[in-house]
């Protein structure tokens, strides 16, 4: 299965953009990349998910690298309730629908 | 919005004692998961199932089992709960439909072994 890399914390100010990096260098042509954040003392949540092309929901878009051997999820305009754990999550249809979850990005959101 | 609703948020129990935690899903997702989620160790999956009455181990199978009698509860049972098992406990359930659904979870229980 295909690891990701991503920074243990990173800190955004409320209204700005925030910009979270994943390293997937070892994704196969048919793995996707998914996004879930979990807010303290709650189950995580499913944020968006790609597998070549540019993505975009109601909550964030997620850039994926032409080679596919990176991708970057935004938030356009973080606010408070951003404030959680992020985690990007290279996805096997084919592997028993599993998911490898990594520790993920803390994400601070000051005001 | 679907729901997943897990039985209890906190739990204490003691040791070798039998424990049930229970889920529930409202979207007649076919695949149901069980993981546990310790610090420094992130979220492991348990065992899931992807029908009723069937299951599949996951990465830490050893001292759980599960049941899967209806499509919208799947249950973890500790047969004899020891202190390596307090841990908090997430349940999520997915549809398949090509295999890329997203999970959707619980807020979890938080499960105490004295």
């Amino acid at each position: 299965d295909a690891k990701t890399t991503q920074p243990t914390s990173m800190d955004c100010a409320e209204g700005r953009a925030a910009n979270l990096p994943c390293n997937h260098s070892t994704i196969s042509g048919n793995e996707y990349v998914y996004w879930y954040r979990q807010i303290h003392s709650q189950g995580p949540q499913y944020i968006i998910h790609g597998l070549k092309n540019n993505e975009t929901n109601e909550m964030a878009s997620l850039i994926i690298t032409e080679d596919r051997k990176s991708s970057t999820l935004i938030l356009p305009h973080a606010t408070l309730r951003d404030t959680a754990v992020y985690y990007c999550i290279v996805y096997n249809a084919g592997n028993n629908r599993k998911l490898i979850w990594g520790l993920g990005t803390s994400l601070a959101v000051n005001p | 919005d679907v729901k997943v609703t897990q039985s209890s948020r906190y739990l204490v129990k003691r040791t070798g004692e039998k424990v049930f935690l229970e889920c529930v899903q409202d979207m007649d997702h076919e695949n149901m998961f069980w993981y546990r989620q310790d610090p420094g160790l992130g979220l492991r999956l348990i065992y899931f199932s992807y029908d009723v009455k069937m299951k599949e181990k996951g990465d830490i199978p050893e001292g759980y089992s599960v049941s899967r009698e209806k499509k919208e509860r799947f249950s973890l049972i500790l047969e004899s709960a020891s202190t390596n098992q307090t841990s908090m406990y997430l349940c999520a359930s997915s549809s398949y439909t090509g295999g890329v659904q997203p999970q959707h979870f619980g807020d979890g229980t938080r499960l105490s072994i004295l």
